[in-house]
Formats: C-alpha cells, sequence, structure tokens
C-alpha cells in the first residue's frame, strides 16, 4: 500500500498571505490528524477528521483550519501567514475509532517558511 | 491530563553497545503508548505500540520497549546499536476509543540518538 502523502513538500510565503496544504492518507483509512512541529514547541496536535468530520482540535488560532473530503483526502488551510508558522506540518492517517490497536502513521511533512 | 515526558535531550552509545532511550508517562486509566522515530527531513516513523497484554513490546528494526505500570514508564530498548539508528525518537501517548476520546497524540519533547562508530 503507498504510504501517506502529502503536498507540496516545500513552501516559502510572506507574511499576511495564507496557504493550503493536502493530505492523501492510506487507502482505506478514514481519520486524519494533523500535527505542527518546531523546534521550540515540539509536536503539537492541530486537528482531527473522521468521516468529513471534524472531531477534535488542538490549541491554536482561527487562522488555522481544515476540511475532509468523501475520499479521507484531507487540506488544512492557513490565513494571514506569521513568522511563528513557519513550521514542520504533519498528516497522520488511521482506520479510525473502534480498534483500539489503531495505529497513526504519518506523512513526510510540509516544511512551511514563512518570511 | 495525559502526558509523557522524555527527561533526555540527547542519548550518545557506542555501536555495538545496547541502548536506552527513556519515556515516562502520566495517564487516567490505561495508557495508549506509542513509540516514533524521525530521520533528518523527514515524517514520523512508527516503530512499535503498547494497548495491552505482555509488558514487553517489539518492534520495528530490533527495538523493543518495556511497559512498567508501577513506575509509569515505557522505555526503549535495542540489544545492539547500529549507526543507521541515530536519530530523533518520539514517545507518545493516546487515549483509547470508546471513552468519548478521539485519536489525538500526546506527544514527549523527544530525544536524539547519536550512535558512534
Amino acid at each position: 500500500k503507498a504510504g501517506v502523502t502529502q503536498t507540496p513538500r516545500y513552501l516559502i510565503k510572506t507574511r499576511g498571505q495564507q496557504v493550503t496544504l493536502s493530505c492523501s492518507p492510506i487507502s482505506g483509512h478514514r481519520s486524519v490528524s494533523w500535527y505542527q512541529q518546531t523546534p521550540g514547541q515540539g509536536l503539537q496536535f492541530l486537528f482531527e477528521y473522521f468521516s468529513e468530520t471534524q472531531r477534535n482540535k488542538g490549541n491554536f488560532p482561527g487562522r488555522f483550519s481544515g476540511r475532509q473530503f468523501s475520499n479521507s483526502r484531507s487540506e488544512m488551510n492557513v490565513s494571514t501567514l506569521e513568522l511563528g508558522d513557519s513550521a514542520l506540518y504533519l498528516c497522520a492517517s488511521s482506520l479510525g475509532p473502534g480498534g483500539d490497536t489503531d495505529t497513526q502513521y504519518f506523512g513526510p511533512g510540509t516544511r512551511l517558511t514563512v518570511l | 491530563a495525559q502526558s509523557v515526558a522524555q527527561p533526555e535531550d540527547q542519548v550518545n552509545v557506542a555501536e555495538g553497545n545496547p541502548l536506552t532511550v527513556k519515556c515516562t508517562y502520566s495517564v487516567s486509566g490505561n495508557p495508549y503508548l506509542f513509540w516514533y522515530v524521525q530521520y533528518p527531513n523527514r515524517g514520523l516513523q512508527f516503530l512499535l505500540k503498547y494497548i495491552t497484554g505482555d509488558n514487553l513490546v517489539k518492534g520495528s528494526y530490533g527495538f523493543e520497549a518495556e511497559f512498567n505500570k508501577s513506575q509509569t514508564s515505557f522505555h526503549l530498548k535495542k540489544p545492539s546499536a547500529l549507526v543507521s539508528d541515530s536519530a530523533l525518537y518520539f514517545c507518545a501517548v493516546r487515549d483509547p476509543w470508546g471513552m468519548g476520546n478521539t485519536g489525538k497524540l500526546i506527544f514527549g519533547q523527544g530525544t536524539t540518538l547519536q550512535v558512534k562508530p
């Protein structure tokens, strides 16, 4: 099976712009989660989607949003970019609720640099 | 609130020696514990998990982890380190499904493992 794919791999934006990141989960996985990784804050949970519904949201401002499509693909959007949004954004997919052994598998990430 | 701690920012070992990367947790109820590894400019790769059962869990690439409930620890181990094991290692915890919880993972701050030839 193909793994989790994320596009683009690298992005450079300027302050005030907006950006959309895409994630395609492993085939058959219906849950997608997003995480932000920075040297200072480590890995922080952004949000989780299952069956096109946001099930959980981390402690991030409203500039961060996401959605999931009927094919389980997910996008996240960051509006009005700030310098502090520079980070590696990781997407993870899993089968979803119901299985205690459920494991999240991560994509390679999108490296966002805000200038 | 659930949390995990990795008390060491960096662990240095010589190739061929055993390695241990430490993780302690604080959860209410039974913990679901995970180890992931991250190589430079890559995403996280799943190594192993503890859900229930045997306290010694075996995972990928020869790694294993020991769950110790009394010490609330889940240390990652490998009998003989390789230079290629050098990477950033993360311990994580999540709530079990069925408690009204979602699959959110809470990560430790990470431990850099340096294996020297």
